[in-house]
């Protein structure tokens, strides 16, 4: 079956960078969009973006435009997340998700079947 | 972007009773409408996809309905395992996908 492993939790000082894996198994890794989200206590969920390998392409939230980096490594099926210039708001746990949909199309994209268990990151001086 | 707004912001309800939860959209999403839930500690789990298809392996107690701005998540017979956070998303526009702020489900 699909199984989504995240990196484990880290705690980050503020200005400095984290990067977060989410090695998937099960089924083809390129055929299927990797989004990344994120939930800060308290508040719901928060896409931040997300990464089609098959595509080469990847769409992020204009909210993360410009420091946040995601990345897919075909070669161990593994997905990275990587955000920089971290403040104290970006105490998170965050996500990753594959998609329901293989070779996803407009319409189809970001339905998230299968999930990660989630990596806490703190940011704290 | 996309607001989705859900209501009621919380609902309590008895074990056995069915509960209504609303989605409504800023602008139509069609029926590219997800529904996910959401227990502490765990990773959300897709109900709900194109407005009323269930997911593999979700029980016949979940359903959903709407098209266009306004969608709603139908739980019958409600099961213990069942008290969560309930979110639905829109994937008509993107970036970004968008979540509604969520329905916090608690027994009574």
């Amino acid at each position: 079956q699909v199984q989504l492993v995240q990196s484990g939790a880290e705690v980050k000082k503020p200005g400095s960078s984290v990067k977060v894996s989410c090695q998937t198994s099960g089924g083809s890794f390129r055929n299927y969009a990797i989004s990344w989200l994120r939930q800060a206590p308290g508040q719901g969920l928060e896409w931040m973006g997300g990464i089609m390998p098959v595509f080469g392409t990847s769409h992020y939230a204009q909210k993360f435009q410009g420091r946040v980096k995601m990345t897919a490594d075909e070669s161990t099926s593994t997905a990275y997340m990587e955000l920089s210039s971290l403040r104290s708001e970006d105490t998170a746990v965050y996500f990753c998700a594959r998609d329901l949909i293989e070779y996803c199309s407009a319409g189809s994209c970001y339905v998230l079947q299968h999930w990660g268990q989630g990596t806490q990151i703190t940011v704290s001086s | 972007e996309i607001v989705m707004t859900q209501s009621p912001a919380s609902l309590s309800v008895s074990p056995g009773e069915s509960a209504t939860l609303s989605c409504r959209a800023s602008q139509s999403v069609s029926t590219n409408l997800a529904w996910y839930q959401h227990k502490p500690g765990q990773a959300p789990r897709l109900l709900i996809y194109t407005a009323s298809t269930r997911a593999t392996g979700i029980p016949a107690r979940f359903s959903g309905s709407g098209s266009g701005t306004e969608f709603t998540l139908t739980i019958s017979s409600l099961q213990s395992e069942d008290f969560a956070v309930y979110y639905c998303q829109q994937y008509q526009n993107w970036p970004p996908i968008t979540f509604g702020q969520g329905t916090r489900l608690e027994i009574k």
